[in-house]
């Protein structure tokens, strides 16, 4: 199973909005509403922050949304503040019943 | 609070096995999996497997298969991540996290250092 492939790296300034792609196949993200979204800061655990391509666990900002487009989906982040500095990853369930990550993008925030 | 808490930091030798322990509490156990991923230094997630606490069923990512075994133990609210035949490019932090499809909470990161 590849991964999914995600930029390596975005940036923005604050109060601005950012999207990060993630793109699959017909096997993963575009073949189940499975898409999560998780956010890493440096020596963390990551964490949880969309679910099932647009829903938000409780206690996550309404600043952070998600959507699906055929094999890509999204992750926008707007009102983009300091401390949303973080690598994120994408993750989405498979037609072999696994799980698969994307390769991370690194959000800089200017 | 849901909590999972891992067990301490290894260092193996190549060729060697490791058990991993991942202790829930918070929650009722046996209603969600336990996933296992990890993390080499500087690198990105990589799904290593779940198990579903409710009845033992596993499914591992096919580049570990046959190299790690994934177990529960109910009575005490614990998951158990092995991994055999170490490699050097095994040395990773190792985390478990509740639920399958999508992981809602994470055990703090367990770092595995394989070196001779």
């Amino acid at each position: 199973q590849s991964a999914l492939t995600q930029p390596a790296s975005v940036s923005g300034s604050p109060g601005q909005s950012i999207t990060i792609s993630c793109t699959g196949t017909s096997s993963d993200v575009g073949g189940y509403n499975y898409v999560s979204w998780y956010q890493q800061h440096p020596g963390k655990a990551p964490k949880l922050m969309i679910y099932d391509v647009t829903n938000r666990p409780s206690g996550v900002s309404n600043r952070f949304s998600g959507s699906k487009s055929g094999n890509t989906a999204s992750l926008t982040i707007s009102g983009l503040q300091a401390e949303d500095e973080a690598d994120y990853y994408c993750s989405s369930y498979t037609s072999s019943s696994t799980v698969v990550f994307g390769g991370g993008t690194k959000l800089t925030v200017l | 609070q849901v909590q999972l808490v891992q067990s301490g930091a290894e260092v193996k030798k190549p060729g060697a096995s490791v058990k991993v322990s991942c202790k829930a509490s918070g929650y009722t156990f046996t209603s969600y999996g336990i996933s296992w991923v990890r993390q080499a230094p500087g690198q990105g997630l990589e799904w290593m497997g779940w198990i579903s606490a409710y009845n033992g069923n596993t499914n591992y990512a096919q580049k570990l298969q046959g190299r790690v075994t994934v177990t529960t133990d109910t009575s005490t609210s614990t998951a158990y991540m092995e991994l055999r035949s170490l490699r050097s490019d095994d040395t990773a932090v190792y985390y478990c996290a509740r639920g399958t499809i999508r992981a809602d909470h994470w055990g703090q990161g367990t770092l595995v250092t394989v070196s001779s």
